[in-house]
């Protein structure tokens, strides 16, 4: 079953607008990641928040993360056409120190940035 | 992600008949990983594996089967292939050795048709 779940399923803006996409999950993490998949290609991790981290910072990419909530949002400032991609969400639910370590994927956003 | 390949890259099959999908890694992680995607469905774990010896089962390992012949090596095999194993396969690999800030690389991704 899925951990997290992504919201909008899609998503469409105008180049230069921002775009945010949110996530909500079950159970308590460890960390949350976000990855970017390019049209039918392999998925590229874009940030990882920690779960006593409020908000983080990558470039164009702000993180926010609300344990009490269970919710992270991804904001891209300044949208591009080359944002144009699907962008999940990750959890790690271990509890065990990292021996056991695996994530669990929401079912993605569908950016779409127009020129 | 260059380091991490998968072969091949598209495969049409027909009903019943054994097929292995293979991934290799240059980046010395540990820890390697089979997911499938479906439209809609997002990414979800077939198995993983934590070291040459470790084979764990994911959400969906029925109908699967994997080989870690080597550190550098997981192989997923679909011992009797079936049409709604059509989907979209990727390999990711990880580094238990970066801690809390463990992230996942990903192949490009196998397509696989099951006639």
């Amino acid at each position: 079953s899925q951990q997290g779940e992504e919201d909008p399923q899609a998503l469409s803006i105008q180049e230069g607008e921002n775009a945010t996409m949110n996530c909500s999950y079950k159970t308590s993490i460890n960390n949350l990641q976000w990855y970017r998949q390019n049209s039918g290609r392999g998925l590229v991790h874009l940030i990882l928040i920690r779960s006593n981290e409020r908000e983080k910072h990558s470039g164009r990419l702000r993180v926010t993360l609300d344990t009490s909530k269970k919710s992270s949002s991804l904001l891209i400032t300044a949208s591009r056409a080359a944002d144009t991609a699907s962008y999940f969400c990750a959890t790690d639910t271990d509890n065990s120190g990292g021996s056991n370590y695996k994530l669990t994927f929401g079912k993605g956003t569908l950016l779409t940035v127009n020129p | 992600d260059a380091d991490v390949t998968q072969t091949p890259r598209n495969r049409i099959t027909k009903t019943g008949k054994r097929i292995m999908l293979e991934c290799s890694q240059t980046k010395g992680h540990d820890r390697m990983y089979w997911y499938r995607q479906d439209p809609g469905l997002g990414l979800r774990l077939i198995y993983y594996s934590f070291d040459v010896k470790d084979i764990n089962k994911g959400e969906i390992s029925d109908g699967y089967s994997v080989s870690r012949q080597a550190q550098a090596k997981f192989s997923l095999s679909l011992e009797s292939a079936i049409p709604n194993q059509t989907a979209l396969y990727f390999c990711a690999t990880s580094d238990r050795r970066t801690g809390p800030q463990e992230t996942q690389y990903f192949g490009p991704g196998t397509r696989l048709l099951v006639l």
